[in-house]
């Protein structure tokens, strides 16, 4: 059974970095294929697609955001981490990591998500 | 960038058939996903490959392509099946993107 957990803080400050931790079990991101993605939902909007890590390491992310974005993976703590740098009030959402089973593939299983509020 | 279009809500009542499109440039190139949030919930997985249904997904959800229109019908609609619908296309050159959602309302 495959499960994901975000983690991180619940308030951030504008300018700051915000730091998430996606921390799962079930699968291996050193297996061939299997790819880790981010996905943002501001309140009362829709599905936000921000990020992705793959087993041999290939990043994408989303080009409006990417200047701002980071993904990296922790194979032996079976975590991803996402960073977004400079955060302002628009980036409060509830941020999701999800699993993928190949590049290609949907995403097949979602963490409970986190809320981050950016606010002074 | 690549958007993808769905009508922002629809109705249904109990028993009877809703079809929510969702529509693209190109869109019968790339693959379309299409995932359910019920209120307070986390997306889950109705619909993939356009057509695919994974284990767990009841048969009344069903997918379709037709042309740059993606299709998810949900036939004799339940009360349980009161959500918003995200349809989503994967492409290599665009990776993941999804629509605005779709609020279903079962009267």
């Amino acid at each position: 059974q495959i499960t994901l957990k975000e983690s991180g803080p619940t308030v951030v400050k504008p300018t700051q970095t915000l730091t998430l931790t996606c921390t799962f079990s079930g699968f291996s991101l050193s297996t061939a294929g299997v790819g880790v993605g981010w996905i943002r939902q501001p309140p009362g909007k829709a599905l936000e697609w921000l990020a992705l890590i793959y087993w041999d390491d290939d990043r994408r992310y989303r080009p409006s955001l990417k200047s701002r974005l980071t993904i990296s993976k922790d194979t032996s703590k079976n975590q991803v981490v996402l960073t977004i740098t400079n955060v302002n009030p628009e980036d409060t959402a509830t941020y999701y990591c999800a699993h993928s089973e190949d590049s290609g593939w949907p995403l097949d299983s979602w963490g409970q998500g986190t809320l981050v509020t950016v606010s002074t | 960038s690549y958007d993808l279009t769905q009508p922002p809500s629809l109705s249904v009542s109990p028993g009877q058939t809703v079809t929510i499109t969702c529509s693209g440039d190109e869109l019968v190139n790339k693959y379309v996903s299409w995932y359910q949030q019920r209120p307070g919930q986390s997306p889950v997985l109705v619909v993939y490959q356009d057509t695919k249904r994974p284990s767990g997904i009841p048969e009344r959800f069903s997918g379709s392509m037709s042309g740059n229109t993606a299709t998810l019908t949900i036939s004799g609609t339940q009360g349980i099946d009161e959500a918003d619908y995200y349809c989503q296309a994967w492409a290599s050159n665009i990776h993941w993107v999804f629509g605005g959602g779709t609020k279903l309302t079962v009267l």
